[in-house]
């Protein structure tokens, strides 16, 4: 298996840019994560989805947009990218499971907004 | 609305000392802590998980306990290596979707 799949590893963008922040498991988790980490700080949610079609905001979703059409497939969309959304993102999942299953993360995608 | 904090920020040890790195939680109602090792530019690897209705549990030289009425887990490290060297993030679950609360992380650096 190759876990969580993150692409891409870097990206660069200009202050009001798009992009989208592709996230791939293979291990058939219902749950799926996106945070940030910025540096020196620990991790906040942004989005999170519990199933196919169902997403919800976390801690800190201003600014982004997701979309869960399939169980594998979790992007996070960026549409008017700006200096503040620099930052590490991480994908994460894990399978429900009574009290909660244990989180896997991707490697992470690094964001600088210019 | 969860709070964690990690004591302290950065650790600095010689090899083979037994540590313990510290997080606290400000609200007890949670389901499960998970312990998380992130080495410099890379993801998160999982340590270790314990539910709510555990009090401990232990993966080699890793020993992490949990006090959910007095908001606090520790995780012990036994006879530290220079391989150690990472930063250790706590971070909590708090309901059926396990949306994790994170720490800040101690930054542990063990020196030969």
């Amino acid at each position: 298996n190759a876990g969580v799949t993150q692409t891409p590893k870097f990206r660069i963008l200009k202050i009001g840019q798009s992009m989208t922040l592709q996230c791939t498991q293979d291990m058939n988790h219902n749950y799926m994560y996106w945070y940030r980490q910025d540096p020196g700080m620990g991790l906040k949610l942004i989005y999170y989805s519990v199933g196919a079609g169902i997403t919800d905001k976390g801690e800190v979703p201003n600014g982004y947009n997701v979309s869960r059409s399939t169980t594998e497939d979790f992007p996070l969309r960026l549409e008017l990218a700006a200096p503040s959304q620099t930052s590490v993102y991480f994908c994460a999942s894990s399978y429900p499971r009574a009290g909660g299953g244990e989180q896997f993360f991707g490697p992470g995608t690094r964001l600088t907004v210019l | 609305k969860q709070e964690v904090t990690q004591i302290p920020a950065a650790l600095s040890v010689p090899e083979g000392e037994n540590l313990v790195l510290n997080c606290s939680f400000t609200d007890s109602a949670i389901y499960n802590l998970q312990w998380f090792r992130q080495d410099p530019g890379k993801g998160l690897t999982s340590l270790l998980l314990i539910q709510s209705s555990q009090r401990e549990q232990t993966s080699g030289r890793l020993n992490a306990s949990l006090d959910k009425s007095s908001g606090r887990s520790t995780l012990y490290i036994a006879a530290s290596q220079p391989g150690d060297s990472a930063t250790y993030l706590c971070a909590v679950g708090g309901d059926a979707g396990n949306m994790l609360t994170f720490g800040g992380g101690t930054r542990l650096m063990v020196k030969p």
